[in-house]
């Protein structure tokens, strides 16, 4: 059983629609990630956050708003999607020392941008 | 930034097959993960091994950092096996930004 918990696992939005991703660990770990991940590609890092305060973004666009708002959850808030923007978006949790841990993944969220 | 090359990028094996896949890195690192990527699309740690050598069950890795690549022995393939396996780094002076390969897409046949 995964210790990094995604919902919803599906989505499907317009590219009108406003939705949150969400995800949440309780690993007591202090860093957690979103990553991006196409067919056939690997996950590309887009954003992490440690100690709730965001230490990495990857130039992702402004449509995508991440959001950590306690030690164990992290959102990802869409607005104003472009299909190309459907994919499998996984969050990643790491102590956070001065060095990365281990990352913990959970199971995604596939989305599909109608 | 880093560079992460994994090989073979796809692997067809027999049931009972052995086989090894490789990564190697452009820089230092000092965390490196495998993973397997299951058909449903979750990440499942299979090793942490920044160097040296760790077992679990049919499952090796070795990492010479020194010489900037690690190995992971897959022993007695099963169906089960099949899916996608990545390398992923990070550098020391990377903060939190941990890097993957492109993959092996391994298929394991009955």
């Amino acid at each position: 059983d995964t210790e990094v918990t995604q919902t919803p696992k599906h989505l499907v939005m317009g590219m009108t629609n406003k939705k949150s991703l969400k995800c949440e660990q309780h690993m007591g770990h202090r860093a957690m990630y979103w990553y991006k991940q196409k067919a056939k590609k690997p996950p590309e890092l887009m954003f992490v956050y440690s100690y709730e305060k965001l230490s990495i973004n990857e130039s992702v666009p402004s449509r995508f708003s991440p959001e950590c708002p306690n030690s164990s959850l992290l959102n990802l808030h869409l607005h104003a999607l472009q299909p190309e923007d459907s994919a499998l978006y996984l969050c990643a949790s790491s102590q956070a020392g001065r060095n990365t841990g281990e990352l913990f993944f959970g199971e995604g969220s596939r989305l599909t941008v109608l | 930034g880093i560079q992460v090359e994994q090989s073979p990028p796809d692997l067809i094996l027999q049931e009972g097959a052995n086989s090894t896949l490789r990564c190697n890195f452009s820089d230092s690192v000092n965390n490196l993960q495998w993973f397997h990527q299951n058909p449903w699309g979750q990440l499942i740690n299979l090793f942490y091994i920044p160097s040296g050598t760790k077992q679990n069950g049919r499952l090796s890795a070795t990492t010479v950092a020194t010489e900037r690549y690690s190995l992971l022995y897959i022993s007695s393939s099963q169906t089960t096996d099949s899916g996608v396996y990545f390398c992923a780094v990070a550098r020391p002076t990377g903060g939190f930004k941990t890097i993957f390969g492109a993959g092996t897409r391994l298929f394991v046949k009955a």
